[in-house]
């Protein structure tokens, strides 16, 4: 088992650009979620998916948007990236609900200029 | 709304000292506690966690009781090593969905 993947390690973007984060877990967890973690702020959730088919935001959603694409697959989209947007992006999955345990994936570091 | 407060780092150690980090909490409900460990250039893993109140969660020598009365989940370890070395987060989560937090973090540099 991979677990947790994620995809790029780490991207550069100059202001305004876009790009895709990719997450999959082979474990068949139903809940999926995002986070950025910033120095000194622990990791804050930008959206979850409680299961497949829907997704809510967190506590900063603000210029992102989500996919959950299928049970596995859970992608998360800069559509216009800002300078506050530098951070590192975690994924992680879960059975089922919050209470529950998280797995993380390795990060995505991403370097807005 | 909920949130974790935990005791900012960097906390030094000698190996085979006594490592308490202190986490409290403030939430509505009944949350579960959790602490999660990250190791350099990795994501979190659980450490140990507790869902209700009198709990005591432990793992790998650590260990942390979930209090009630104090709203606190703090994590010890009787004897730490080089290898101990990472950033400590406290986290609850509650019933509701998004209600998920996790506190700072602490880093903790354990020496030879």
């Amino acid at each position: 088992n991979a677990g947790v993947t994620q995809t790029p390690k780490f991207q550069v973007l100059k202001t305004g650009q876009s790009m895709t984060l990719q997450c999959a877990q082979d474990m068949n967890h139903n809940s999926m979620y995002w986070y950025r973690q910033d120095p000194g702020m622990g990791l804050r959730l930008i959206y979850y998916s409680a299961s497949e088919g829907t997704t809510d935001k967190g506590e900063v959603p603000n210029g992102y948007n989500v996919s959950r694409l299928n049970k596995r697959e859970f992608s998360l989209r800069l559509e216009s990236a800002a300078p506050s947007q530098t951070s590192v992006y975690f994924c992680a999955s879960t059975t089922a609900g919050p209470q529950e345990t998280q797995y993380f994936g390795p990060g995505t570091r991403l370097l807005v200029l | 709304g909920n949130s974790v407060t935990q005791m900012e780092g960097p906390v030094t150690l000698s190996e085979e000292a006594f490592l308490t980090i202190n986490c409290t909490y403030t939430a509505t409900g009944y949350p579960s506690l959790f602490w999660y460990v990250q190791y350099p250039g990795e994501g979190l893993q659980l450490l140990l966690k507790a869902t209700k109140a009198d709990d005591k969660g432990s793992n790998k020598g650590f260990e942390a009781t979930y209090r009630k009365e104090t709203t606190s989940f703090h994590l010890e370890k009787g004897s730490v090593q080089v290898s101990d070395s990472a950033v400590y987060f406290c986290a609850l989560a509650t019933d509701s969905w998004g209600k998920f937090q996790f506190g700072a973090g602490t880093q903790v540099v354990v020496t030879p």
